[in-house]
């Protein structure tokens, strides 16, 4: 069975903060991996990809341990605007293009 | 225009009706999907077509029948919806299947 696990948070924190968030998947065929973020009723955004070797952008950093199954992301000195649910998700590839999107973990940063 | 479009934006319609939803995206990707999101539910994968050859149905009902016509277009086609189908309706692009998918701004639906 194909699953991708989040906290569904909320994560209330205050501007500036440090903020992690950790997502588990059960299938070690998966391929790729991303976070996505997604405010309120709008689509989801690709944030970011996710590769072995971690990657970064801005205030955001993206890891991935293969051998747990596990994805994480970090957000450094957080925003207002960086409020939103973000979704982990997981791509296990083959002929049918098998994005799991996990369920979201909803950040809420506070001034 | 850029990126992935939809229309309707909202949509109401009762359940003897029938609709579409048409997607169009801009990116020159070669797959194509529909994801259907309800309240406090993870997306849930509707149709995966590549190339205009559907490849992916997970077990949606006949109610839903999807339509591509070209690498470009998507359209939904909806008839005797139930209410429980009331959701937003996204769709989506992707260079390949490996590769990150963009959303369209999704379709509102509401069946009464």
């Amino acid at each position: 069975r194909k699953e991708v696990e989040q906290d569904p948070g909320p994560f209330n924190v205050p501007e500036g903060a440090t903020v992690a968030f950790n997502c588990t998947y059960s299938n070690s065929a998966s391929q790729s991996f991303f976070w996505y973020r997604q405010d309120c009723r709008k689509e989801p955004k690709l944030l970011m990809s996710v590769y072995s070797s971690g990657n970064e952008d801005g205030r955001f950093t993206a890891q991935l341990n293969r051998a747990s199954q596990y994805i994480s992301l970090l957000i450094r000195d957080s925003k207002l605007s960086d409020s939103a649910t973000y979704l982990c998700v997981v791509n296990y590839g083959g002929s049918q293009g098998n994005l799991i999107f996990g369920k979201g973990t909803k950040l809420s940063v506070k001034p | 225009e850029t990126g992935v479009t939809q229309t309707p934006r909202h949509l109401v319609m009762g359940m003897t009706n029938k609709k579409s939803l048409k997607c169009e995206q801009h990116l020159g990707h070669n797959a194509m999907y529909w994801y259907k999101q309800s309240a406090k539910k993870p997306l849930e994968l509707m149709f995966v077509y590549s190339l205009e050859e559907r490849v992916e149905n997970n077990s949606v009902p006949s109610r839903f029948s999807p339509e591509c016509p070209n690498s470009s277009h998507l359209f939904l086609h909806l008839h005797t919806l139930q209410p429980e189908d009331s959701a937003l309706y996204l769709c989506a692009s992707s260079q390949d299947f490996s590769y990150e998918q963009y959303f369209g701004p999704g379709t509102r639906l509401t069946v009464t």
